[in-house]
């Protein structure tokens, strides 16, 4: 069985920073896509970035916002976003996906899997 | 970065009753396109991939239809699961994006 399983909710203040993980399991890291939606009331589901585990040298496409950064960690079969200053803004329902397949086949950006959500408060 | 229009923004319907959810992409996206079910307090489940296929396990009384720029999501025989917040999806290139959500409540 596929999951993904989130950290828990974090309470920042402005300008701090923040890690936050998302831990796969059930099938091969390596092969699928992963990535992260955020959910506010205001804008709605919105696509962050997107990260292929199967390369070296992974690479992502990023969304163009914020002082973000995606990462994984192969070797746990984890993957994290960061931030390096929060913003007010920055406060969310931040969610771990999983493409479907291939971006060759068409279906990298069809998300499969989510992860139960990971909520993001920042607020002075 | 292309637009996802959905409409209409909330619905309400009887069980049993069909429905059609619009979406409309601001570019031609040719069938790349994704239907969501979410409900409250819970991620988004993904339902239809490449405009009409259906995920394994999603019921027959859900289909997706269009290509272009024009998509449709309609429930027959609505069932009491089936009230939630339905979401559109542009797979077609990056970055992606999503439709602002149909809520279908029971009238």
């Amino acid at each position: 069985e596929v999951r993904l399983v989130q950290s828990g909710a974090e309470v920042k203040k402005p300008g701090e920073s923040l890690k936050i993980s998302c831990k796969a399991s059930g099938y091969d890291f390596r092969d699928y896509w992963i990535g992260w939606v955020r959910q506010t009331p205001a804008k709605g589901l919105e696509w962050m970035a997107f990260f292929w585990p199967g390369e070296p040298d992974p690479r992502y496409k990023p969304a163009p916002q914020g002082q973000v950064t995606i990462s994984v960690d192969k070797s746990i079969n984890t993957a994290y976003l960061q931030w390096s200053s929060l913003q007010a803004s920055d406060t969310a329902i931040y969610y771990c996906v999983r493409g479907l397949g291939y971006c060759s086949d068409g279906l990298c950006r069809y998300l499969d899997h989510w992860g139960q959500g990971s909520l993001v408060t920042v607020s002075s | 970065d292309i637009q996802m229009t959905q409409f209409p923004s909330s619905l309400s319907a009887f069980i049993g009753d069909r429905v059609t959810i619009s979406c409309r992409a601001s570019q031609s996206i040719s069938t790349g396109l994704a239907w969501y079910q979410q409900k409250p307090g819970k991620a988004p489940n993904l339902l239809i991939y490449d405009t009409s296929n259906l995920r394994g396990g999603v019921p027959l009384r859900f289909r997706g239809s269009g290509s272009g720029t024009y998509f449709t999501l309609t429930i027959t025989s609505l069932q009491p699961e089936d009230f939630a917040t339905y979401f559109c999806q542009q797979a077609d290139s990056f970055p992606i994006t999503f439709g602002q959500g149909t809520r279908l409540e029971i009238k």
